[in-house]
């Protein structure tokens, strides 16, 4: 069955950096493309960046562009967030999920979700 | 990439019909048949319940709908059940990135 596990989340400093993983299993990882959504404690959904299958486009939110790097490595199945020039307004529980499309274009809805890892800004 | 509109919060009785809405521009909504929703109970995982507007995942109950009209996209969910009460939200494509709603909690009275 479909798994995605993320990982990396924890308590960090403004301006600090964190690198966030997703690990999957029970799909052909190359096939899909993949996203990172995150969510605030007590708001709603935001989507925050997605990734082409192969890796050869990729796009974010503007409220986090030129600040996090979206990457996946094919052959270890895992899909990565780096977070830098953390502010307080990104702490938030980061979901990565699947985008049913294989080899396509990104459909940017999302048939499988992880269950999320917590991050957390503060001084 | 402004969030699409959604009521903050609907109620029914058990049996009863609602419809939650979801109001965008035509840059999102309205330009592509591409909204989906998502039902989150309390410290879970969303779970995609409509896809492409009004397509249903396999598992997902036929008492959930869903439909579009110009930048509004509805979802609707006939003969309520305690189980449905939970935050539901809409996203739509808008060009090399996506939107979501502001969310809607559904209260089951």
């Amino acid at each position: 069955q479909v798994q995605l596990v993320e990982s990396g989340g924890g308590v960090v400093q403004p301006g600090r950096s964190l690198r966030l993983s997703c690990a999957a299993s029970g799909f052909t990882f190359s096939s899909y493309g993949m996203h990172w959504v995150r969510q605030a404690p007590g708001k709603g959904l935001e989507w925050v960046a997605v990734i082409w299958y192969d890796g050869s486009n990729k796009y974010y939110a503007d409220s986090v562009k030129g600040r996090f790097t979206i990457s996946r490595d094919n052959s270890k199945n895992t899909l990565y967030l780096q977070m830098n020039s953390l502010r307080a307004e990104d702490t938030a529980v980061y979901y990565c999920a699947r985008d049913p499309t294989k080899w396509e274009l990104p459909k940017y809805y999302f048939d499988y979700w992880g269950q999320g890892t917590l991050v957390t800004v503060s001084s | 990439q402004s969030a699409l509109t959604q009521p903050a919060s609907v109620s029914g009785s058990p049996g009863q019909s609602i419809t939650i809405s979801c109001t965008g521009t035509s840059s999102d909504v309205g330009s592509y048949n591409l909204v989906s929703w998502y039902q989150q109970h309390p410290g879970k995982a969303p779970k995609l319940m409509i896809y492409e507007v009004s397509k249903r995942p396999s598992g997902v109950s036929n008492r959930f709908s869903g439909s579009k009209s110009g930048n509004t996209a509805s979802l609707t969910i006939s003969g309520l059940q305690a189980e449905d009460e939970a935050d539901y939200y809409c996203c739509s494509y808008a060009g090399s990135s996506g939107v979501f709603g502001g969310g809607t909690k559904l209260t089951v009275l």
